[in-house]
């Protein structure tokens, strides 16, 4: 079946700029996770979307950073007055969230998307 | 809280040499290991996992990982090295539970030396 599909592949854009990184998960996963992938500093949680609760949003680096996801599937990471630090891979992941004891879903990334700002 | 540490950012090695990437957890509660392979150009994918059960566990490739509590480890070998094993190597815990928030270590790349 289809995997974790993230749009657009690549993105540049100016310093100031705000931009919208998409996600798809795959069908019927409730689980949903951004992460950033820098040189040397390697993935670096931002948000998790867990079924219907309230995101843990502790790992997005400023309140420039937001996401959403509607509808329980569909993600859109927004980043506000972009920085050049903002630079990076922004992966997606999803899994399915399952009762204790029963076998572990594993995280299925997409192939993310490679911000550089200029 | 919980967190990973990778020890090596870049660890090479000789074809058909053995393989040691080092990982240490820290997790207030029983912890879920995992360790995923990043391919050139390509995303991450699951290598093997640690939940509950036995502690040495077998993965993709011929990787293997065990868990040992009292060293808070979850090292990750393999016997003898590939060439197509040359990639970026990322250990990661969870919570045991429902609660699944991963947090992934910083990756080490493994080059493989012909």
């Amino acid at each position: 079946g289809a995997g974790v599909s993230q749009s657009p592949s690549n993105k540049v854009t100016e310093k100031g700029k705000d931009v919208e990184l998409r996600c798809d998960p795959i069908s019927g996963h409730t689980a949903l996770y951004w992460y950033r992938q820098s040189l040397g500093q390697g993935l670096e949680f931002l948000i998790y979307f867990q079924g219907n609760s309230a995101p843990d949003k502790s790992g997005l680096p400023s309140d420039r950073f937001s996401a959403e996801r509607t509808g329980g599937s569909v993600s859109t990471l927004t980043i506000q007055r972009t920085q050049q630090e903002d630079s990076a891979v922004y992966l997606c992941a999803s899994s399915l969230i399952l009762e204790p004891g029963t076998v572990y879903s594993p995280l299925h990334f997409g192939n993310g998307t490679r911000l550089t700002v200029t | 809280a919980q967190s990973v540490t990778q020890l090596g950012s870049h660890v090479s090695v000789s074809e058909g040499a053995l393989v040691l990437l080092r990982c240490n957890y820290s997790s207030s509660v029983p912890p879920y290991l995992f360790w995923y392979v990043q391919y050139p150009n390509q995303g991450l994918q699951l290598l093997l996992k640690y939940t509950t059960g036995a502690t040495l566990v077998k993965g993709i490739n011929g990787f293997e990982a065990e868990f040992k509590k009292s060293e808070t480890s979850f090292h990750l070998t393999k016997p003898s090295a590939h060439m197509s094993d040359a990639a970026e190597y990322f250990c990661a815990v969870s919570r045991s539970g429902g609660y699944q928030k991963v947090t992934f270590g910083t990756g080490t790349k493994l080059q493989v030396i012909p």
